[in-house]
């Protein structure tokens, strides 16, 4: 069973340019969540979305939005970006929400200049 | 506000020398714990979860423990292999996961 995909495994981008990140969840998983990993804040949530609407949201500001797909891949999308938004983009996907396994993606590594 | 705290911040340990992660946690509505290993360049590998105080899961070398303020992972026996972050998460609603900063284990032989 193939696992969780994530796209483009690295990416450089500079200040005020936009991005996206493509996500391919495990077959017969409704349920994408994304999060940031950085070292100074650690793994933080971004959101979730299941059968392709947002159930859950973190703290990020509007520039961080994301989608799902009826096939439950996902998009995540930051606009106007700024030198802290350089981290790892994890995606995990489950069965559904309240799932008792997530699994992750090996992440997109974001680096903007 | 949901907080997650894991000590120690790093444990060196030489193989076969047994010992315990901690995790302890304040949330209101625990729906589960979840423990993560994380290998470097890699994203979170699924370890346990665990729902109630008194509740115990193992894997290999690994065990898991929840009370009501805190978790456990012990690990017995440990090889160089065993060396990761450890990562420990609670989850309140939906799949939104709060983690802690985690734990480096660094096992030598």
């Amino acid at each position: 069973k193939a696992g969780v995909t994530q796209t483009p495994r690295y990416l450089i981008k500079t200040r005020g340019q936009q991005v996206t990140l493509s996500c391919s969840p495990i077959s017969g998983h409704r349920s994408v969540s994304w999060y940031q990993q950085t070292p100074g804040q650690g793994l933080q949530f971004l959101f979730e979305y299941f059968s392709e609407t947002q159930r859950n949201k973190g703290n990020f500001p509007g520039r961080f939005s994301g989608r799902q797909f009826s096939n439950s891949r996902s998009e995540m999308n930051v606009s106007t970006l700024e030198l802290g938004d350089s981290a790892l983009y994890l995606c995990a996907s489950s069965l559904g929400t309240f799932s008792n396994e997530q699994f992750f993606g090996p992440g997109t590594r974001l680096t903007v200049l | 506000e949901d907080q997650v705290t894991q000590s120690p911040e790093a444990l060196r340990l030489q193989e076969g020398e047994s010992s315990s992660l901690n995790c302890s946690y304040t949330v209101s509505g625990l729906r589960g714990l979840f423990w993560y290993r994380q290998d470097p360049g890699k994203g979170p590998e699924f370890l346990f979860t665990l729902y109630s105080a008194g509740e115990e899961k193992e894997k290999e070398r690994l065990k898991a423990t929840l009370t009501k303020k805190e978790s456990f992972l012990h690990i017995t026996a440990p090889k160089p292999e065993d060396s990761a972050t450890y990562l420990c998460a609670v989850r309140r609603e939906g799949n939104k996961l709060v983690f802690g900063a985690g734990t480096i284990l660094r096992v030598k032989s």
